[in-house]
């Protein structure tokens, strides 16, 4: 079984700082995939980031990137220099050898100008 | 641009009248995934399509249906709605086009019960 921990509720970030989300994942299968999405409150899930339990590089994807430290099963997110578009909630995601994703409960994130 | 739609993106309907929303795409993906998302919460998945082959999550209720006819579409069919669920009903595709299944999400329809 698949489980993806978010332990951040809700988190306040200064305009054009940067922010990093927690996500702690537990898994028993070597081969599985991290995802990253956004979910403004307009409600359309916006894919982020992906990270592949075999990649030895982080992802990056513009100003976000994926801080992967597979020994301690986490998969940060950072999003530098935020801005006001930021503004929404952050789901971790997993699949391993299937298609499913397992989703954390997630993150609200709130950019202050 | 290829996309994922949904229609309605909102949709109100009455305790235990019929509801159906529909989702398409055109991107060509095998995969189809339907959600039920509550606010605050993480999606849930209620059931998926792998080609043709249908596959229900165990804990989703039997008022909730689906029926797949070409690749392009997807229908999520509530039997008799109850006030329970009202929710965001996301719909996803994926295919493994990058060597891994992305799910990529239509914008969602907002099942109101009154």
């Amino acid at each position: 079984a698949q489980k993806i921990t978010q332990t951040q509720p809700g988190m306040f970030v200064q305009e054009k700082e940067a922010v990093t989300l927690d996500c702690t994942y537990d898994t028993s299968d070597q081969s599985y995939g991290l995802f990253w999405y956004k979910q403004p409150s307009s409600g359309e899930m916006i894919f982020l980031i992906y990270q592949g339990s075999y990649d030895e590089q982080n992802a990056t994807e513009g100003r976000y990137s994926l801080n992967f430290q597979k020994a301690r099963k986490s998969a940060n997110l950072v999003i530098s220099a935020s801005q006001l578009g930021d503004s929404a909630m952050y789901f971790c995601a997993m699949n391993s050898n299937d298609y499913k994703l397992s989703f954390g409960a997630g993150t609200t994130v709130t950019v202050r100008a | 641009d290829a996309m994922v739609i949904q229609n309605p993106r909102y949709q109100v309907t009455q305790f235990g009248k019929p509801v159906t929303l529909s989702c398409s795409q055109t991107l060509n993906h095998n995969v189809m995934y339907w959600y039920q998302q509550k606010s605050s919460q993480a999606p849930k998945l209620l059931f998926h399509y792998y080609d043709k082959d249908f596959n229900n999550e165990a804990d989703t209720p039997d008022n909730f249906q689906s029926r797949r006819p070409n690749t392009s579409f997807c229908f999520l069919d509530i039997r008799s709605p109850g006030l329970g669920d009202a929710a965001m009903y996301l719909c996803a595709t994926s295919s493994r086009d990058r060597g891994y299944h992305e799910q990529f999400f239509g914008p969602g329809t907002r099942l109101t019960v009154l």
